[in-house]
């Protein structure tokens, strides 16, 4: 079945380090997917998205990628700020009853 | 707008007891879902409610029961709480009742549940 998998954390950056969040999947056909971002004492909200291969996701300085020949949609971002300081979670969507989840990586941005 | 609210935000049972984690969204949304989210394993779908009055599993239900109450509000009950059911549970809640389209979801804060 489908699945995905995030890097493993928790990641630790002082501010303005580059950001990489790695996130591959399984499934077949064309997924979408999501990248959403959960601060602490909230829920997750999504931070970006892509809906076939090619597509770029970007928000609040945030990129990711699909990349079908790899089955990847890393997160990037330039120059990391304190307050990106969160848990950040990669997401695969066939429809909405069937969303599937990564582990979540914790990130700290240290000033 | 509150979004999605979820009560309470921490809950301790023991064992064999029961409880209802209740979910409201102010958001008019159709659908609404049960996740929960333990350590190295992301989110799994309990259950959902693609709209009023319907409900359906998702990838782990067992151990659980939901009420769609009405529009607004989605419950899930533990009539017999187990440790393995020690876990943070998310409501979330969309727009669309179609299966197909992918919408963003919205999520409420979690509920921190352990039973010992």
């Amino acid at each position: 079945g489908d699945s995905v998998t995030q890097m493993e954390g928790p990641v630790t950056l002082s501010e303005e380090a580059c950001l990489t969040i790695n996130c591959t999947y399984t499934a077949t056909g064309y997924p979408s997917l999501f990248w959403y971002v959960q601060y602490p004492g909230e829920g997750l909200q999504l931070l970006l998205k892509a809906t076939k291969a090619d597509d770029k996701g970007s928000n609040k300085g945030f990129e990711a990628t699909y990349r079908k020949e790899t089955t990847s949609f890393h997160l990037e971002k330039g120059s990391v700020q304190v307050s990106d300081s969160a848990v950040y979670f990669c997401a695969l969507g066939r429809n909405n009853n069937d969303m599937r989840f990564g582990a979540g990586t914790r990130l700290t941005v240290k000033p | 707008n509150a979004g999605v609210t979820q009560t309470p935000k921490f809950q301790v049972l023991k064992t064999g007891q029961s409880m209802t984690l209740q979910c409201a969204q102010d958001m008019n949304h159709n659908s609404m879902y049960w996740y929960r989210q333990d350590p190295g394993m992301g989110l799994r779908l309990i259950y959902y409610s693609a709209s009023e009055g319907t409900t359906d599993k998702g990838e782990v239900p067992n151990g659980y029961n939901v009420s769609r109450l009405n529009k607004r509000e989605f419950s899930l009950r533990l009539e017999s709480a187990a440790p393995s059911q020690t876990s943070v549970y998310f409501c979330a809640s969309r727009t669309s009742g179609g299966a197909y389209y992918i919408d963003t979801q919205y999520f409420g804060p979690g509920t921190r549940l352990t039973v010992l």
